[in-house]
């Protein structure tokens, strides 16, 4: 089955404690993002990859960190939460980012809260 | 600057109702379009495209308007499990990020 895996699914943790959040496609896609949605705000880029060792900043990319080593993998990393950084999270990809016969596909979301 | 503007509603309709939502884009220059639903703490899903010409996916009808930079959708015969947010979705650029508007919530009542 087609999918974007997500976990944890849900993570409450304290200010400063490195944690990681792990996003994996079975699709062979080559664009994955990361995204935050917040009540009010709707869904925000964090950050993006149009393809393995290639990341780019989204639109809120302070406090975060990726990686792409692989195709199939992009983790998100919070070197030191802070509590402006629970929020529900969302990994999505697809073939490419704009082509409109490219659907973007969602992992189940991970609701994170920051104490 | 890359904006994607929408009425947060809600939209309160009932059963067998038709309803339309609008979408504003702030680039002329933007490329593809979409429509994603988002349930209550899901993940959004792609309901359609939006073809310049329109298209129509059973109950549900997408137009795009260029010149004055703004797509519709519009639902017909409105079912209880259309209640969601539906967002909408622009890409403004080639291969850039899309950019999502912050959703429209449409509860359908019996």
């Amino acid at each position: 089955e087609a999918q974007v895996t997500q976990n944890p699914r849900y993570l409450i943790t304290v200010t400063g404690k490195k944690l990681t959040v792990t996003c994996s496609q079975n699709m062979n896609h080559e664009y994955m993002s990361w995204y935050r949605q917040d009540p009010g705000l709707g869904l925000r880029q964090i950050y993006y990859s149009m393809n393995v060792e290639v990341t780019d900043k989204g639109d809120v990319p302070e406090g975060y960190k990726v990686s792409r080593k692989e195709k199939r993998n992009f983790p998100l990393i919070l070197e030191s939460p802070s509590p402006n950084q629970t929020s529900l999270y969302f990994c999505a990809s697809s073939h490419s980012s704009g082509n409109y016969k490219d659907t973007q596909y969602f992992g189940p979301g991970t609701r994170l809260t920051v104490l | 600057r890359k904006e994607v503007e929408q009425d947060p509603g809600p939209f309160n309709v009932p059963e067998g109702a038709t309803v339309a939502f609008n979408c504003t884009y702030s680039n002329s220059a933007s490329q593809s379009f979409f429509w994603y639903r988002q349930d209550c703490r899901k993940e959004p899903k792609l309901l359609m495209s939006v073809y310049s010409s329109g298209n129509e996916d059973g109950r549900f009808t997408a137009q795009l308007n260029r010149a004055s930079q703004y797509i519709s959708l519009l639902i017909r015969d409105s079912k209880l499990s259309d209640s969601a947010t539906y967002l909408c979705v622009v890409n403004f650029a080639g291969n850039t990020p899309l950019v999502f508007g912050k959703g429209t919530r449409l509860s359908v009542i019996a």
